[in-house]
């Protein structure tokens, strides 16, 4: 049973610019979770994905998007970055029918300069 | 004020230290899940309690859902349960999404 998996794990980009983070979920799992995590802070929600479509959204502007793929792969794109997006963005895999039952790649570290 | 408060902040034992980490929350819940992050980044879930008490090896997580509060107990603590402690919560109803507090950074001393 393969975990959840993120690539890249650290990544440098210029204010302004655009990033695509990826996540494969772990075998089994068809709903992928993605959470922002400022420096000493607890990770934000940002949205979810199952069935290829968005489900819930947290407070974050529409310049986060993301994907999910039919293999229940995800991905997380921002554009027009800011400053302030740096920070480790996590995705979370699960069960849509059992939520609690989740595992967490190990993230991806995202400096904007 | 945010929905799940965790104290204290940062939390330095000795080797072999009784270590208990709280956590508060504001909203009804499902879930309540305990988890520990390493200066890595990744997460790994320790506990879920929708109530009672639960208990693995040295790590003991308590729930009080009419106080809205719930407790981390580490027992006989030891230089590798370094981490940061978060307590994260389940939104009742079909959320499924969870609200996580700050973290509570422990260092264990040998």
């Amino acid at each position: 049973e393969t975990g959840v998996t993120q690539s890249p794990t650290h990544l440098i980009k210029t204010r302004g610019q655009q990033v695509t983070l990826r996540c494969s979920s772990q075998s089994g799992h068809n709903t992928v979770s993605w959470y922002q995590q400022a420096l000493g802070q607890g990770p934000q929600f940002i949205f979810q994905y199952y069935r290829e479509e968005e489900n819930g959204r947290g407070n974050f502007p529409p310049r986060f998007s993301g994907l999910q793929f039919p293999n229940y792969s995800s991905e997380l794109n921002v554009n027009a970055l800011e400053l302030d997006d740096s920070a480790l963005y996590l995705c979370a895999s699960s069960l849509w029918t059992d939520f609690d039952r989740y595992t967490f790649g190990s993230g991806t570290r995202l400096t904007v300069v | 004020k945010n929905e799940v408060e965790q104290s204290p902040q940062n939390l330095t034992a000795q080797e072999g230290e009784f270590i208990t980490i709280n956590c508060s929350y504001s909203v009804g819940i499902s879930a309540l899940h305990w988890l520990q992050q390493h200066p890595g980044g990744g997460i790994v879930s320790l506990f879920m309690l929708s109530s009672g008490k639960k208990k693995h090896g040295r790590l003991i997580a308590t729930i009080n859902i009419q106080e809205k509060h719930s407790s981390l107990h580490i027992t006989a603590s030891h230089p590798r349960d370094s981490a940061v402690y978060i307590c994260a919560v389940r939104s009742g109803g079909s959320a499924r999404q969870l609200t996580f507090g700050s973290g509570t950074q422990l260092t264990v001393l040998p």
